[in-house]
């Protein structure tokens, strides 16, 4: 079956324009997950949802990043005013539920701010 | 606070080899553990899922053990190929809500 997916897989984008990024999780999972992987951070958690809500928001570097997910299946993760710091990999990754099931990643989208 | 390190950063071995890479945390109230791989320019790929209540679990030539009192897992690659030069992580949740701390990775080059 088909595994989660992300887009654009490359994004260039000028200093203070907004960004969205998309993830579409496996069929019928549950959780999503966004993760962030920056050289010298490592991989660092920045939100999931349960469905449609977002129990955890606690990863968000700041006010100018927001994410929702719609229907249960497809999230976007928005970055507002982006600053050359948020160039990074971001990384979603979806499981059947929370706590016990393995998480599956996307190929993760490569966002250069410039 | 949960807190994942991988050791070593960086390992390089011939073909054939067995290895043996190491991963700790020191919060020992985990779900389960998870080791994944990660091609350069790639997402991870999920290798082995240990739940709390496992000791090890086996996939091919890859064998992953977890210690939950000792704060210590290890994954251990029989035979290596060049193919298997990666970079490999590994990831506990935190509490029970699946988002995971990952460690920094250990680099292995296998060298033909």
């Amino acid at each position: 079956g088909a595994g989660v997916s992300q887009s654009p897989s490359n994004k260039v984008t000028e200093k203070g324009k907004d960004v969205e990024l998309r993830c579409d999780p496996i069929s019928g999972h549950t959780a999503l997950y966004w993760y962030r992987q920056s050289l010298g951070q490592g991989l660092e958690f920045l939100i999931y949802f349960q469905g449609n809500s977002a129990p955890d928001k606690s990863g968000l570097p700041s006010d100018r990043f927001s994410a929702e997910r719609t229907g249960g299946s497809v999230s976007t993760l928005t970055i507002q005013r982006t600053q050359q710091e948020d160039s990074a990999v971001y990384l979603c990754a979806s499981s059947l539920d929370v706590s016990s099931y393995e998480q599956y990643f996307g190929p993760g989208t490569r966002l250069t701010v410039t | 606070k949960q807190e994942v390190t991988q050791i070593p950063a960086a390992l390089s071995v011939p073909e054939g080899e067995n290895l043996v890479l190491n991963c700790s945390f020191t919060d020992s109230a985990i779900y389960n553990l998870q080791w994944f791989r990660q091609d350069p320019g790639k997402g991870l790929t999920s290798l082995l899922l240990i739940q709390s209540s496992q000791r090890e679990q086996t996939s091919g030539r890859l064998n992953a053990s977890l210690d939950k009192s000792s704060g210590r897992s290890t994954l251990y690659i029989a035979a290596s190929q060049p193919g298997d030069s990666a970079t490999y992580l590994c990831a506990v949740p935190s509490g029970n809500t699946g988002k995971l701390i990952f460690g920094q990775g250990t680099t292995l080059q296998v060298k033909p």
